[in-house]
């Protein structure tokens, strides 16, 4: 099943603009991760927001998490060419298989910046 | 460095073989996972293991099965191969407290 979803599906800035990009997810999570994917490449862990947390910052990465609207946004600041990938949100539900968590990613945002 | 690393980058094979993919990771991570990427849908777990010679299915486990003989290696074989299996094939590993997975490069499987 499908829980978090990305908007937009797609965006294209202008370099050293900023990226806004959205997750929704549907029920209870400990946590939600954000990834990005080179084209044709496995994905690479960004950051992760706990449940109990708001806001985290990671050099240029800046995510907020408001539980209420069971949504998160992913703020890329002073874009760079580099930053050209497909970003996913992840939901770990908060009832979630012992031993191995269980993430559920989003369809993903394609984001492409241009020079 | 935590390296995953997936057999093979491209793959071609015929409607009703049985394939091989193979995923090993360096880091002793006691939670390895199976998905697929499809354009539209985003990532869907087929299989995942939490401890070796265990296997637990996912979301779509239909057409796929596991094996997991050694803590580092964790197999995803289709038994017979159709062209609806045709897709990106992502192997992660997690520590068993972790949080956050780790990916190989991916294998693009073609189904022909």
């Amino acid at each position: 099943s499908q829980q978090g979803e990305e908007d937009p599906q797609a965006l294209s800035i202008q370099e050293g603009e900023n990226a806004t990009m959205n997750c929704s997810y549907k029920t209870s999570i400990n946590n939600l991760q954000w990834y990005r994917q080179n084209s044709g490449r496995g994905l690479v862990h960004l950051i992760l927001i706990r449940s109990n947390e708001r806001e985290k910052h990671s050099g240029r990465l800046r995510v907020t998490l408001d539980t209420s609207k069971k949504s998160s946004s992913l703020l890329i600041t002073a874009s760079r060419a580099a930053d050209t990938a497909s970003y996913f949100c992840a939901t770990e539900p908060s009832k979630g298989i012992q031993g191995a968590q269980k993430l559920v990613f989003g369809q993903g945002t394609r984001l492409t910046i241009n020079p | 460095d935590v390296k995953v690393t997936q057999s093979s980058r491209y793959l071609v094979k015929r409607t009703g073989e049985k394939v091989f993919l193979e995923c090993v990771q360096d880091m002793d991570h006691e939670n390895m996972f199976w998905y697929r990427q499809d354009p539209g849908l985003g990532l869907r777990l087929i299989y995942f293991s939490y401890d070796v010679k265990m296997k637990e299915k996912g979301d779509i486990p239909e057409g796929y099965s596991v094996s997991r003989e050694k803590k580092e290696r964790f197999s995803l074989i289709l038994e017979s191969a159709s062209t609806n299996q045709t897709s990106m094939y992502l192997c992660a590993s997690s520590e068993p407290t972790g949080e956050k997975l780790f990916f190989g490069s991916g294998t693009q499987l073609s189904v022909l």
